[in-house]
């Protein structure tokens, strides 16, 4: 098992840029959801899926935030255009089917916008 | 929407110390989890409490549920250095979505 896979590690671009994190879960894991942390808003939901459909996307900061997940394999979380207010680590989490069944973590995307 | 709230928010302890996490959240739930976070790291997954009155431990890190009082514990005994990380809680609601609690940045200073 892998764990969830989430790229780029790191990543710098200039305000204005498009920018598009991925992330691919733990096979069998029918839940995905993409968060954002950064020091001052600490864990910020972002948008879940299920089953490969958005549920719950009211914390998608604004209109330049958007996700997709066309198939249960990979999802991708993309900022058009970027802003140096969208700097932070990103983290995508799976979850297997279950009621009481955890999150697992990816390593982040650290993002940081000039 | 469910609040979760920890309690303190940095935790400075001396290695050997003994000390407490708080974790009250705001409406029933039947399920808590612990994670840890080491700096530049992800959250890694610790406990998981499902029942009132549930018991965990691992190591030095024992962990503690009453859903009446809506409130688990995260005890530290015997602090060592190693320790030193940010701790959350995550409260479950009666879908897929966790709600997490702001982290508690514990140092334990030698």
């Amino acid at each position: 098992d892998a764990g969830v896979i989430q790229s780029p590690r790191h990543e710098v671009t200039e305000m204005g840029q498009e920018v598009t994190l991925r992330c691919k879960p733990i096979s069998g894991h029918n839940s995905l959801f993409w968060y954002r942390q950064t020091m001052m808003r600490g864990l910020e939901l972002l948008i879940y899926f299920n089953n490969n459909v958005p549920i719950d996307d009211s914390g998608m900061p604004e209109d330049r935030f958007s996700a997709k997940m066309p198939n249960a394999s990979f999802s991708t979380l993309k900022i058009q255009p970027s802003e140096p207010r969208d700097s932070a680590v990103y983290f995508c989490a799976s979850r297997r089917p279950g009621h009481f069944y955890g999150y697992t973590f990816g390593s982040g995307t650290r993002l940081t916008v000039v | 929407e469910l609040k979760v709230e920890q309690n303190p928010l940095f935790l400075s302890m001396q290695e050997g110390k003994n000390y407490t996490i708080y974790c009250n959240y705001s409406t029933t739930s039947d399920r808590l989890y612990w994670y840890r976070q080491d700096p530049g790291k992800s959250l890694e997954s610790l406990f998981v409490l499902l029942s009132n009155g549930a018991v965990k431990q691992e190591g030095r890190l024992m962990a503690s549920l009453d859903t009446k009082a809506r409130l688990s514990t995260l005890h530290i005994t015997a602090a060592v250095h190693d320790l030193s990380a940010t701790y959350f809680c995550a409260v479950g609601n009666t879908g897929n979505q966790f709600y997490f609690g702001t982290g508690t940045s514990l140092t334990v200073i030698p």
